[in-house]
């Protein structure tokens, strides 16, 4: 059974572009989780999707991002006209439910804004 | 609210000795979780060991146990007999037994341990 599976694994982007980071969720899980990790820092969480379903958005900027996770295919998350604030790990979890304990994570994402 | 301070940015040990990673966090609830995460440089999180708040009795896991002391808010992990795989970032985690989902959960910032061959 595959783990959580991000990519890209580093992306570099100059400021202004888009950046979309991609997470397949392990088999058999429907709860996706994005979470930021700036250098020096525990993980920051972003937002909580279920299938076609936001679930909980709270960590998430106001503007400029975006997360969406189809009925198929990988949960997207979206960040528009990025900025070097934006330079961080961006990793995605998966559960089978909501149950304590039970978050399996990804080898995150890298994004590098110039 | 609730924070998760771990006071150590870096640990080193020698190979097969014993360390201890320090974690304190401040809450006003009775009822809570608490974990230890260990993020390895292939950057994948990876559960170590979880403590529930109304059990007395220390977590273990293998090689892995926690000093848990409710009234002084410290979760310590104790790596014994340390291994060469052992070198990982170690984060601590706090999470509110109201909270609706373990997603919700509050890091501190992560002690890097360091295994001296």
């Amino acid at each position: 059974n595959a783990g959580v599976m991000q990519n890209p694994r580093h992306l570099v982007r100059r400021r202004g572009q888009e950046a979309r980071l991609r997470c397949s969720p392990m088999k058999g899980h429907s709860h996706v989780y994005w979470y930021r990790q700036l250098p020096e820092e525990g993980l920051k969480f972003m937002v909580y999707l279920q299938k076609e379903n936001i679930i909980d958005e709270s960590g998430m900027p106001k503007e400029r991002f975006s997360a969406e996770f189809p009925k198929e295919g990988p949960s997207i998350l979206r960040i528009q006209q990025v900025v070097r604030g934006d330079s961080a790990a961006y990793f995605c979890a998966s559960s089978p439910s909501g149950i304590v304990g039970e978050l399996f994570f990804g080898e995150g994402s890298r994004l590098t804004v110039l | 609210a609730q924070t998760v301070t771990q006071s150590q940015p870096e640990m080193s040990v020698q190979e097969a000795e014993t360390v201890t990673l320090s974690c304190t966090y401040d809450t006003s609830e009775s009822d809570y979780y608490l974990f230890w995460y260990k993020q390895p440089p292939s950057r994948q999180m990876i559960l170590v060991i979880r403590q529930e708040a109304y059990k007395q009795q220390n977590a273990t896991e293998n090689r892995f146990s926690v000093n848990f002391q409710k009234a002084a808010k410290s979760f310590s992990l104790k790596i014994s007999d340390s291994q060469l795989g052992d070198a990982a970032m170690y984060f601590c985690a706090y999470r509110s037994e109201y909270m609706d989902s373990n997603y919700q959960l509050i890091w501190g910032a992560g002690t890097k341990l360091i295994i001296k061959p």
